[in-house]
């Protein structure tokens, strides 16, 4: 039962590169998401995707690309990496529906800009 | 837009001491409420849910919330905690339809031995 898995789960970077980070899913929930943890600011939302090739931005977007070519993948791409980017990054998945259902959350990617 | 406001950044307590930590929502609507905790080192983890019925919702390790509409409030409690508890601790309360959270600041809690 892998359920949510996230890589890398260590990064290091420099500003202006490019990085990719992964998240896979084995329960076909169709919902996923991307926030990014700060001090101080809790969780943010990044981006969100309801189904395979539906994707939309949440609260903090900006700097971000995403994609979801399949439904157990939804990979977070920082186009330019800069240090405000530095953070932990957790992917997590639901089953959605009518109203908000739980979300499962992966174990975090810990990414550093420099 | 929605917010969530968890009044307690940091909260100290001693093993078998009573905890209580605020949470509280801005939208006036219908809300589904979570709250999360997040081990040392480990992902976040569901507590509890509350979608409807019994605004006194129990969760896993002893845990419990009360949601009061009036209020506005979904304060989650534990009679004794244990120093296992040492934790961070999400408030969280959907966003209308789609499954979108928005997550209140979190509570440090601290259970000193």
């Amino acid at each position: 039962d892998a359920g949510i898995t996230q890589s890398p789960r260590y990064k290091i970077t420099e500003t202006g590169r490019q990085v990719t980070l992964m998240c896979h899913q084995t329960w076909s929930h169709s919902y996923m998401f991307w926030y990014r943890q700060d001090l101080g600011h809790g969780l943010r939302l990044i981006y969100y995707s309801a189904a395979a090739d539906i994707t939309d931005k949440g609260e903090v977007p900006d700097g971000y690309v995403v994609s979801r070519s399949k439904t157990e993948n939804f990979p977070l791409t920082l186009e330019s990496a800069t240090r405000s980017q530095t953070s932990v990054y957790f992917c997590a998945s639901s089953d959605g529906g009518e109203m908000a259902d739980t979300q499962y959350f992966g174990p975090g990617t810990r990414l550093t800009v420099l | 837009a929605q917010s969530v406001s968890q009044h307690n950044h940091h909260v100290i307590l001693s093993e078998a001491a009573s905890l209580e930590l605020g949470c509280n929502y801005s939208y006036g609507g219908t809300v589904n409420l979570f709250w999360y905790v997040q081990y040392p080192g480990q992902h976040l983890q569901l507590l509890l849910k509350y979608f409807s019925g019994d605004p006194l919702v129990k969760g896993i390790k002893g845990f419990e919330a009360e949601f009061i509409k009036s209020k506005f409030s979904f304060n989650l409690r534990k009679p004794s905690v244990q120093w296992s508890d040492t934790a961070e601790y999400f408030c969280a309360v959907n966003e209308g339809q789609g499954g979108k959270l928005i997550f209140g600041q979190g509570t440090e809690l601290s259970v000193k031995p």
